[in-house]
């Protein structure tokens, strides 16, 4: 069963510092990750995937597939990106196949 | 072009009490699907449906059903709410090419 996991629950870093929130997934097949995000009294939305190869909001993540690892990367926190962010994976081969989500990392960027 | 609406936005039962949770889109998407937020634990699935007339259980389906009589619409019935059932209940859909899901604004449950 595909399983993903991300180990922080919470993290806080300051503005200008750098973020990574990671996720790391078990899959036997060729998965496509995601990351969504959700800000305050907002819904979930998508930010990146994988497949898109593509920067969003100054954030990337690159799937490494020999760590199983899909880590959210942004060189310079801003304090707009403090908001609940979740990993997500679903199953390549089938187009809108079910969403498997983390647990979610909750991001604070401090002034 | 509303993309994927719920109501109500919030919600108090009473444990026993039956109700429906309404989802509908507007994005003639194949494919919708149902979570519930709990702290800690992430989105988890509860019933998705990868079009009119066909649906299937996900990971916590138990207390919940839903039908998909239409393309636009899947709503979610709970039979009997039970306290475990307060949650964050977030509809979902997508297209089956694209593989973007598309969330609603959430209906907070609370089961008293």
């Amino acid at each position: 069963a595909q399983r993903v996991t991300q180990p922080e629950k919470l993290l806080s870093v300051f503005k200008g510092a750098p973020v990574e929130l990671k996720c790391n997934y078990s899959y036997s097949g060729s998965p496509e990750l995601f990351w969504y995000v959700q800000y305050s009294r907002q819904r979930l939305q998508l930010l990146l995937r994988h497949i898109s190869r593509e920067s969003i909001k100054g954030f990337t993540a690159d799937l490494n597939k020999g760590e199983t690892s899909f880590h959210l990367k942004k060189p310079f926190a801003q304090e707009e990106d403090s908001a609940m962010y979740y990993c997500a994976l679903s199953e390549l081969e089938t187009s809108g196949s079910r969403l498997t989500f983390g647990e979610g990392t909750q991001l604070t960027v401090n002034p | 072009n509303a993309g994927v609406t719920q109501t109500p936005k919030f919600q108090v039962l009473k444990t026993g009490q039956s109700m429906t949770l309404q989802c509908a889109q507007d994005m003639n998407h194949e494919y919708m699907s149902w979570y519930r937020q709990d702290p800690g634990m992430g989105l988890r699935l509860i019933h998705y449906s990868v079009g009119a007339g066909i649906t299937d259980q996900g990971e916590v389906p138990n207390g919940y059903n839903v039908s998909r009589s239409t393309t636009e619409d899947f709503p979610l019935r709970l039979l009997s709410a039970a306290p475990s059932q307060t949650s964050v209940y977030f509809c979902a859909s997508s297209s089956i090419l694209a593989n973007e899901q598309y969330f609603g604004p959430g209906t907070r449950l609370t089961v008293t």
